[in-house]
């Protein structure tokens, strides 16, 4: 039972554009959400997070929008840039709770 | 500098042995997390730990052991009853179990020939 899914496997867009990377959960007790950025062989970093009592948050080129109702979130990078080439991941948790629920990734590809 | 660290980076082993995979963190972190990361596969939990002497299964236990009798460490120990044991094997920290941001190590990468 995938409770976080990332149905795209792989997204390319052109330098300064924007990227959207996209993650749907099924448990609605999920009421936190990060994203990791991830490079080959190397382990995940924290990217941005998001608690359900909000519905946007921003760091930089980086911003989470989370819709509840549609159990959907988003991450948006603007502009895109060739370093942001890797694979992200959606990860999802209860805030009361200590396990994190990833989804597959989506490997993005930022062209010059 | 603190850190989460794994040692080795990539491991070899023979069929049917035994292999034990390093994880040690001077973040002081009281929660530790063990993964598995499959080609086209989001990171699976295999175990995790909320305290020292004490370790809960994940969502694919099978094959695997830990233990945790120090704070700082969290070995891995995949046994011969693995049935793929071949992938990339993450160790994580948390401040406390239900801080929400995990911090990863670089990963080791174990292929059983």
């Amino acid at each position: 039972d995938q409770q976080v899914k990332q149905n795209s496997p792989s997204l390319s867009v052109q330098e300064g554009r924007i990227s959207i990377l996209n993650c749907d959960y099924t448990n609605s007790m999920f009421d936190y959400f990060l994203w990791y950025k991830k490079y080959p062989a190397e382990g995940p970093t924290f990217l941005i997070s998001i608690s359900s009592i909000k519905d946007k948050n921003e760091d930089g080129r980086f911003t989470v929008f989370l819709n509840k109702s549609a159990k959907h979130l988003s991450l948006h990078i603007v502009p895109s840039q060739p370093g942001d080439s890797a694979v992200y991941f959606c990860a999802a948790k209860r805030t009361s709770g200590s396990r994190l629920t990833f989804g597959e990734g989506t490997q993005l590809t930022v062209n010059p | 500098d603190g850190g989460i660290t794994q040692s080795p980076k990539y491991l070899f082993r023979k069929e049917g042995q035994n292999v034990t995979l390093s994880c040690e963190q001077n973040l002081n972190h009281d929660a530790m997390y063990w993964y598995r990361q499959d080609p086209g596969q989001g990171l699976r939990l295999i175990y995790y730990s909320q305290i020292v002497n004490d370790f809960q299964k994940g969502d694919i236990a099978e094959g695997y052991s830990v233990s945790r009798e120090k704070k700082e460490s969290f070995p891995l120990t995949v046994t011969s009853a693995q049935k793929n044991p071949t992938a990339f094997y993450l160790c994580a920290s948390s401040q406390t179990p239900t801080n929400n941001e995990q911090f990863f190590g670089p990963g080791t990468r174990l292929t059983v020939l």
